[in-house]
């Protein structure tokens, strides 16, 4: 069964510009969710994704957007980036969150 | 709001022995689960272990064991005869029952095993 997979890996960006990041999910699974990890803020949710419908969002800039194609597939995009974006963006996907979430590598994202 | 803390920024083990990761959190929520999560140095999080809130019965998975404490609202993780591949960042989080859909992590434990 193959895991979550994020793209791409490592990403090296300029200020102002707009990133899109790619996360299928393991097969089955309807629900997507994305985290932010950096040393100074730890991981943060960004938002979740259940059947095409973001079910909740977090507490992040609206540069930040996300969506879910049918095939539960999901895309986050920064828009205006900035140095503080520099994270890694970990993607997760469940049957049920309330048991276990099955996370990707992540996509490491520099901004220069 | 929910909050979850992890006060041991760093531990180290010796193998073979035993190691407690200390986690406490605060909620309002009556219902909720609680997790433990590794992440190794390849940054994929892999579950070690899940409790609800609602189970007396302490969750066990192998060699790892919890205890939790809900008046206290606290949550440790047990780590026993500690192994070489047990190194890693451990993140305890919460997600409570009412349908939030988003984990709330801890800022995690970097432990360090021995030889």
């Amino acid at each position: 069964k193959a895991g979550v997979t994020q793209t791409p890996r490592y990403l090296i960006k300029t200020r102002g510009q707009q990133v899109t990041l790619s996360c299928s999910p393991i097969s089955g699974h309807r629900s997507v969710s994305w985290y932010q990890q950096t040393p100074g803020q730890g991981l943060q949710f960004l938002f979740e994704y259940f059947s095409e419908t973001q079910r909740n969002k977090g507490n992040f800039p609206g540069r930040f957007s996300g969506r879910q194609f049918s095939n539960s597939r999901s895309e986050m995009n920064v828009s205006t980036l900035e140095l503080g974006d520099s994270a890694l963006y970990l993607c997760a996907s469940s049957m049920d969150l309330a048991f276990q979430a099955f996370f990707g590598q992540g996509t490491r994202l520099t901004v220069v | 709001a929910q909050t979850v803390t992890q006060s041991q920024p760093e531990m180290s083990v010796q193998e073979a022995e035993t190691v407690t990761l200390s986690c406490t959190y605060d909620t309002s929520e009556s219902n909720y689960y609680l997790f433990w999560y590794k992440q190794p140095p390849s940054r994929q999080m892999i579950l070690v272990i899940r409790q609800e809130a609602y189970k007396q019965q302490n969750a066990t998975e192998n060699r790892f064991s919890v205890n939790f404490q809900k008046a206290a609202k606290s949550f440790s993780l047990k780590i026993s005869d500690s192994q070489l591949g047990d190194t890693a960042m451990y993140f305890c989080a919460f997600m409570a029952f009412s349908g939030t859909y988003k984990y709330i992590f801890g800022t995690g434990t970097r432990l360090k095993v021995l030889a």
